[in-house]
């Protein structure tokens, strides 16, 4: 099983669609979460942080299920520039115990955003 | 302005040469990272480092060194034991922490071809 599994899509979806993401960890020592984005040919560059409390920064909303192990991003009104890979970063605890220190990035989400 | 810097941009190698690709920043980041990505790939780990003279190997290591003398300063060589270097890397860095989230900044990458 892969640390960190996204299913990589393409999702395709009109203007103005909701359009939902989910991601699954392995390891239940992870210790932070992360949404990026990147764009083709670019590096990835941060989307948001994902809180326990859930956290919402315009459009883009974020959820942390530590008991199931899963991440979730939910964009709302997409718009055509929304189209690129959405990245699921984990990042585990300080070496030590079962812990790396690793960051660890999913595969990626392909989000196509049509007219 | 703070940053991560990758150089060079591109990078074109012959086979059996070594070569060494840079990564420095400025933002006091004390953890750094190599990651690698081929087209349509998520990001794979190559090493990554928590401390200054100290770095561990990621998932995909065979084939490149690394050294950490400072703290701003964190270069891949990719030997001609990689037999398929030809790839698009990544340097990121971050402040490690226990019980916070802290995010990761990238450099620009470095596409690097073997003619």
């Amino acid at each position: 099983r892969k640390e960190v599994e996204q299913d990589p899509g393409p999702f395709n979806v009109p203007e103005g669609a909701t359009v939902a993401f989910n991601c699954t960890y392995s390891n239940s020592a992870s210790q932070s979460f992360f949404w990026y984005r990147q764009d083709c040919r670019k590096e990835p560059k941060l989307l948001m942080s994902v809180y326990s409390s859930g956290n919402e920064d315009g459009r883009f909303t974020a959820q942390l299920n530590r008991a199931s192990q899963y991440i979730s991003l939910l964009i709302r009104d997409s718009k055509l520039s929304d189209s690129a890979t959405y990245l699921c970063v984990v990042k585990e605890g300080p070496i030590g115990s079962s812990n790396t220190g690793k960051l660890i990035f999913g595969q990626g989400t392909t989000l196509q955003v049509k007219p | 302005d703070g940053g991560i810097t990758q150089s060079p941009k591109y990078l074109f190698r012959k086979e059996g040469q070594n070569v060494t690709l840079s990564c420095e920043q400025n933002l006091n980041h004390d953890a750094m990272y190599w990651y690698r990505q081929d087209p349509g790939q998520g990001l794979r780990l190559i090493y990554y480092s928590q401390i200054v003279n100290d770095f561990q190997k990621g998932d995909i290591a065979e084939g490149y060194s690394v050294s950490r003398e400072k703290k701003e300063s964190f270069p891949l060589t990719v030997t001609s034991a990689q037999k398929n270097p030809t790839a698009f890397y990544l340097c990121a860095s971050s402040i490690p922490g226990q019980g916070v989230v802290r995010t990761a900044f990238f450099g620009q990458g470095t596409r690097l071809t073997v003619v």
